[in-house]
């Protein structure tokens, strides 16, 4: 009965290649979230999806392609894995109005 | 641009301490306000949400204060044990239209309770 889940949990991959993260939240939130947290464990918002659709786009290499199936679900693809992309990154989701974050677990991504 | 700064980035207190966590924002046009604990190699947890309209919450030994006036929230974490050994985050969510949704976090502070 996890809020927030993602997985995998560790990803460990070699540069060039392309992957993917899942994740899927049953608190019945409308908008879902990506945050990365760099070496340094500072965390920073890259994408957010209101009811599928996208509403916060940082400043994210366009290698990075999140997907929001359903308001449920949003996952992130990630082209041509470069070693700088090594870091945590945690899947969150809100209320529109209101209420707090709930965040996922996180998955560690070591490019090698 | 919201910045959000939490001092000091580490503390240790011996056990039985009260602990004192400090943040402040730059811009007060804010819509709530976010304490998150993350212990090492784990998610983020949730520990107490102030809204904007509010100045303080409380649950347990933890309680938060936001004076938003002056950019400030601070999180007092009463008899700590080593238990709360964890890094404390502060993150903000602004009223801004470009922002909107967005939670700016502070760098954590760090804190370790001895026995």
């Amino acid at each position: 009965d996890t809020a927030v889940s993602q997985t995998p949990k560790y990803l460990v991959t070699q540069m060039g290649n392309d992957k993917s993260i899942k994740c899927e939240q049953n608190l019945g939130h409308d908008t879902m979230y990506w945050y990365k947290q760099d070496s340094k464990k500072f965390l920073k918002i890259m994408f957010s999806y209101n009811n599928k659709e996208l509403i916060i786009n940082e400043t994210v290499p366009n290698r990075f392609s999140p997907k929001s199936p359903d308001k449920a679900h949003l996952n992130l693809h990630i082209n041509s894995l470069e070693l700088g992309d090594s870091a945590v990154y945690f899947c969150a989701s809100s209320q529109t109005t209101g209420y707090g974050y709930t965040f996922g677990s996180g998955t560690r991504l070591t490019v090698v | 641009k919201q910045e959000v700064t939490q001092i000091p980035a580490a503390l240790s207190v011996p056990e039985g301490e009260n602990l004192v966590l400090n943040c402040s924002f730059t811009d007060s046009a804010i819509y709530n306000l976010q304490w998150f604990r993350q212990d090492p190699g784990k998610g983020l947890t949730s520990l107490l949400l102030i809204q904007s309209s509010q100045r303080e919450q409380t649950s347990g030994r933890l309680n938060a204060s936001l004076d938003k006036s002056s950019g400030r929230s601070t999180l007092y974490i009463a008899a700590s044990q080593p238990g709360d050994s964890a890094t404390y985050l502060c993150a903000v969510r602004s009223l801004t239209t470009d922002s909107w949704g967005k939670l700016q976090f502070g760098a954590g502070t760090q804190v370790v309770v001895t026995p």
